[in-house]
């Protein structure tokens, strides 16, 4: 089965460098989602994404993190200016169009913030 | 408030035994409700799907069963094995395609 495709596996990061993130989803989905897991916690959701912009986004997503698809084909989360709390695993889904087609999920990106 | 919780918080099982795993929803306006398993170090995957007018579904030793009345649902593992070992996480599809996550039920499977 097709898979989401998240790079790195694990970034080491200074505080107040900038990460990006990146994401390549199965080829015919048309939504795309970030979502982090603090460890030890919930799974919560970033962003959603369609025909090229934001559709949604929680409030955790502030002006620090920001998305986009520069070639069709990848998905990048970008954050500037880390701070340590934003150490989790980061979470790229994409779902296809119909209405209940579930969200397929990469294994995440372990972002750690020193 | 949109939110999911799941009990137990973990559990542990002999290899071939059953278990069972609760959650607790309230979304609005609910869309419909899934199980996923995530393996350690692995994104999660889906395993049920259930809408407002199903009570149950299998999937091989997986059976979820939904009660929208009283917003609970329940995912049942017969005869587990020791790929049984991960976190089952509950999550609530709502609105436009929102998700609200359980914090999920980890389950370690023991020979």
């Amino acid at each position: 089965e097709p898979e989401v495709t998240q790079t790195p596996s694990h970034q080491v990061t200074q505080m107040g460098q900038e990460v990006i993130l990146r994401c390549v989803p199965i080829s015919n989905h048309l939504y795309f989602y970030w979502y982090r897991q603090i460890l030890g916690q919930k799974v919560e959701f970033l962003v959603s994404f369609y025909n090229n912009e934001i559709s949604e986004k929680s409030e955790i997503f502030d002006d620090q993190f920001s998305v986009e698809r520069p070639d069709g084909s990848n998905f990048t989360l970008k954050i500037r200016s880390t701070k340590l709390e934003d150490s989790a695993m980061y979470f790229c889904a994409a779902r296809g169009g119909m209405g209940n087609q579930p969200q397929h999920f990469g294994d995440g990106t372990r972002l750690s913030i020193l | 408030k949109n939110q999911v919780e799941q009990s137990p918080q973990s559990l542990i099982i002999l290899e071939g035994k059953n278990c069972t795993l609760q959650c607790n929803y309230t979304v609005s306006p609910f869309s419909n409700l899934r199980w996923y398993k995530q393996d350690t170090g692995r994104g999660p995957v889906s395993l049920t799907i259930m809408t407002f007018s199903e009570n149950t579904k299998s999937n091989g030793r997986y059976t979820a069963t939904l009660d929208a009345d009283t917003k609970q649902s329940s995912l049942h593992i017969t005869a587990s094995q020791l790929s049984d070992s991960a976190s089952y996480i509950c999550v609530a599809h709502y609105g436009n395609n929102r998700l609200a996550f359980g914090k999920g039920n980890q389950v370690v499977v023991i020979p």
